[in-house]
């Protein structure tokens, strides 16, 4: 059972790069999330899905967007890499109905020169 | 304010101690609340969830809520050296028509042999 799987685990841009994380989870939930974690400021949400076809903004989303292109796949593209979006990146899953946790995927590790 | 604060730490503890962590959070419609851990370079991994008044108890594990106080903690047991990581507090603020989360910035556990 491979839950939430994120690709790729680490990755080098130099500014001004673009580039697409990607996302899918088996588990056959609704919502979709993406996080950042920074040191000292613990998970930061982006944007998320609540469900197929829609897309909303969370605490952070200046510099991404986000395509849910399936009930399982939930992408994230830098248009134009800053250095200030060094960080790491975590997509979760749950139901969207009654008190689900999220489920984690193991990260994205990107660095940005 | 933040709407769910966690002390940073480090919290140290002896190798058989207690170690007690608590998360205070200031939306009173609060429904749910969950404990993750995170290892040093790992993804969050959810260990407890807790969703009425009083204690939840799982192996070492022990959740308290008091939603007059609006605090929930975690208690561990019998505190071992691979519990040495970083606890975060997760908790379904409002009622938000998903299921979004908001993390505390998260405890470093050290547990000391």
């Amino acid at each position: 059972n491979a839950g939430v799987t994120q690709t790729p685990k680490f990755q080098v841009l130099k500014t001004g790069q673009s580039m697409t994380l990607q996302c899918a989870q088996d588990m056959n939930h609704n919502s979709m999330y993406w996080y950042r974690q920074d040191p000292g400021m613990g998970l930061r949400l982006i944007y998320y899905s609540a469900s197929e076809g829609t897309t909303d903004k969370g605490e952070v989303p200046n510099g991404y967007n986000v395509s849910r292109l399936n009930k399982r796949e939930f992408s994230l593209r830098l248009e134009s890499a800053a250095p200030s979006q060094t960080s790491v990146y975590f997509c979760a899953s749950n139901r969207d109905r009654g008190n689900q946790p999220q489920h984690f995927g193991d990260g994205t590790r990107l660095s940005i020169l | 304010q933040k709407e769910v604060e966690q002390n940073s730490g480090p919290l140290s503890v002896p190798e058989g101690a207690i170690a007690s962590l608590n998360c205070t959070y200031s939306d009173r419609v609060s429904q749910s609340f969950f404990w993750y851990r995170q290892y040093s370079g790992k993804s969050p991994e959810l260990i407890m969830s807790i969703y009425s008044n009083g204690d939840k108890e799982d192996g070492r594990f022990t959740a308290q809520l008091n939603k007059a106080s609006q605090y929930v903690s975690l208690l561990i047991r019998d505190s071992q050296p691979s519990d040495s990581a970083t606890y975060l507090c997760a908790v379904k603020v409002g009622n938000n028509a998903g299921n979004m989360l908001t993390f505390g910035g998260g405890t470093r556990l050290m547990v000391k042999p």
